[in-house]
C-alpha cells in the first residue's frame, strides 16, 4: 500500500466551527487530491495540488480551502462547517506518468457536522 | 447527465456466478480505471486501461474506445468479492484529474 495517512479518521463537529483534515504521504508523489464521497454521487474532487504551494479548485470547492507547504502534507480546511459538508473525505496521491498514472487513496475521514 | 455512467447500481449474485459490471462514458478519455471499495471504505485500484483487455486473477477488464464503454468481469465469484466497484476516467483534457462513476454495489452470497 502507498504510504498515505489521513487524520483524524473520524470527527464530529458543530455547525460554524472550522475543521482541518490532514493528508500525509511518505511516497514523495507530486500530485495530491481531496475528494468527498456521498450517497448518490461518485467521488467528487474538492481541491488538488500539483506541487508545493500549487493548488487549484475542483468541482465542489465552495466552503473549502487547502494548503500544501510541504510535499508530504496536504491540508483541507472547512472554514465554517455546515451540515451539507457531512461526508467521507478521501485524499489521493499520484505521480505524473502519462497514460500509466494511477491514483492511490488514503483510508478516508468520516466527518459529521451537527 | 453524468459523464461516467455505471450499471447496474446494485448487483446480487450467488457464489460461483460470472459477474459483469458496465461503464459508459460520454467524452474522449486518455485512460479508464476500475477501483474497488470494501466495506470499511478503503479504495484500491484494480486496473488502468487505455485499450484492449487486462486480466488479474479472476478479474478481467475490457475497454472499447470507439463505443466509449468498459466492462469489469469477475469469474467464479466469491463472497469476498463483495464490494463497491467504481469506474473512473481521465478525460483527454483534464491532466491527472479523474471523473468517477457512482459505483456498483456487488453482493455475492454463499
Amino acid at each position: 500500500d502507498a504510504g498515505i495517512t489521513q487524520s483524524p479518521r473520524h470527527k464530529v463537529t458543530e455547525t460554524g466551527t472550522p475543521v482541518t483534515l490532514r493528508c500525509h504521504q511518505t511516497e514523495n508523489h507530486r500530485y495530491m487530491y481531496w475528494y468527498r464521497q456521498d450517497p448518490g454521487h461518485g467521488l467528487r474532487l474538492i481541491h488538488y495540488s500539483y506541487g508545493v504551494k500549487d493548488t487549484d479548485k475542483g468541482e465542489v470547492s465552495d466552503g473549502y480551502s487547502v494548503s500544501r507547504s510541504k510535499t508530504e502534507d496536504f491540508l483541507l480546511t472547512l472554514e465554517s462547517a455546515t451540515s451539507s459538508q457531512t461526508s467521507v473525505y478521501f485524499c489521493a496521491i499520484s505521480s505524473p506518468q502519462g497514460a500509466h498514472e494511477t491514483q492511490y487513496f488514503g483510508p478516508g475521514t468520516r466527518l459529521l457536522v451537527l | 447527465k453524468n459523464e461516467v455512467e455505471q450499471s447496474p447500481q446494485n448487483l446480487t449474485a450467488q457464489e460461483g456466478e460470472f459477474i459483469t459490471i458496465n461503464c459508459s462514458y460520454s467524452v474522449g478519455i486518455s485512460a479508464l480505471h476500475w477501483l474497488q471499495q470494501h466495506p470499511g471504505g478503503g479504495i484500491v485500484s484494480l486496473f488502468m486501461l487505455s485499450s484492449g483487455k487486462k486480466k488479474h486473477g479472476r478479474l478481467i477488464a475490457t475497454i472499447n474506445i470507439q463505443e466509449k464503454h468498459s466492462s469489469l468481469h469477475i469469474t467464479a465469484s466469491h463472497p469476498r468479492d463483495s464490494a463497491v466497484y467504481i469506474c473512473a476516467v481521465r478525460l483527454g483534457t483534464s491532466g491527472s484529474r479523474l471523473t468517477f462513476g457512482e459505483g456498483t454495489q456487488l453482493t455475492v452470497n454463499p
